[in-house]
């Protein structure tokens, strides 16, 4: 089974600077989907950032952008100039190839604060 | 566009009843998702229903039930309730046919509290 570890329980950040979330797996699969998802006090998970392991380059979002390690098995977000409004919870998550496989396997979470 | 929709928003339950939550999917979806998020955890997956048939089922007990309906929307039942199920419940939506890489879409979750 397929698992995800998140250890940064939280982080902060001044605002206007970088930060780095750091996310490693676990599994047997050579091909997979791997997510990130913000999740405001709203409580809605939103989509910040996906990556499909059969490519090598890191996926870029504007501001934000991975650092996918698949031989160490890491997939780390970074958010450069942080803004109040990406104070959130994130969550890395991943998913089978398998097309009918469409369940997410979730890491813990980091609580991120933006600090003004 | 309507988003994935979830209600109620709050429901207080006590131990030893059953409880239904309701999700209906973005427009165009066919597959729904539900997931147990404890408090400061991350999403656990509870199951998948696809052509109103339970397709995947994560670590949950047989308390745990749920439907979908000819419209795409899906219940989650949950019987002689614990303390423990007292948790938000997310809904995520998504089509069948799409590539894996897309992402599933969330509702805003139901909070369930057991006393």
């Amino acid at each position: 089974a397929q698992t995800v570890t998140q250890s940064q329980p939280e982080m902060s950040v001044q605002e206007a600077e970088t930060v780095t979330l750091s996310c490693t797996y676990d599994t047997s699969e050579s091909d997979y989907y791997l997510f990130w998802y913000k999740q405001p006090p709203s409580r809605q998970m939103i989509l910040v950032i996906r990556q499909e392991a059969y490519k090598q380059q890191n996926a870029t979002e504007n501001r934000f952008s991975v650092n996918f390690q698949k031989a160490a098995k890491s997939f780390s977000l970074k958010i450069s100039d942080s803004q109040l409004g990406d104070a959130a919870m994130y969550f890395c998550a991943y998913r089978s190839y398998d097309q009918g496989a469409q369940k997410l396997v979730f890491g813990q979470g980091t609580r991120l604060t933006i600090n003004p | 566009d309507a988003g994935v929709t979830q209600s109620p928003t709050h429901l207080i339950k006590t131990r030893g009843q059953q409880v239904t939550l309701r999700c209906s999917p973005k427009s165009g979806h066919d597959t729904v998702s539900w997931y147990q998020q404890a408090l400061g955890q991350g999403p656990q997956f509870i199951f998948q229903y696809y052509e109103e048939e339970e397709r995947q089922r994560g670590n949950f007990p047989d308390r745990f039930s749920g439907h979908q309906f000819p419209n795409y929307s899906s219940e989650l039942n949950v019987n002689a309730l614990l303390l423990g199920d007292s948790a938000l419940y997310l809904c995520a939506s998504s089509l069948a046919r799409e590539r894996g890489n897309q992402p599933q879409h969330f509702g805003d979750g139901t909070r369930l509290s057991i006393l």
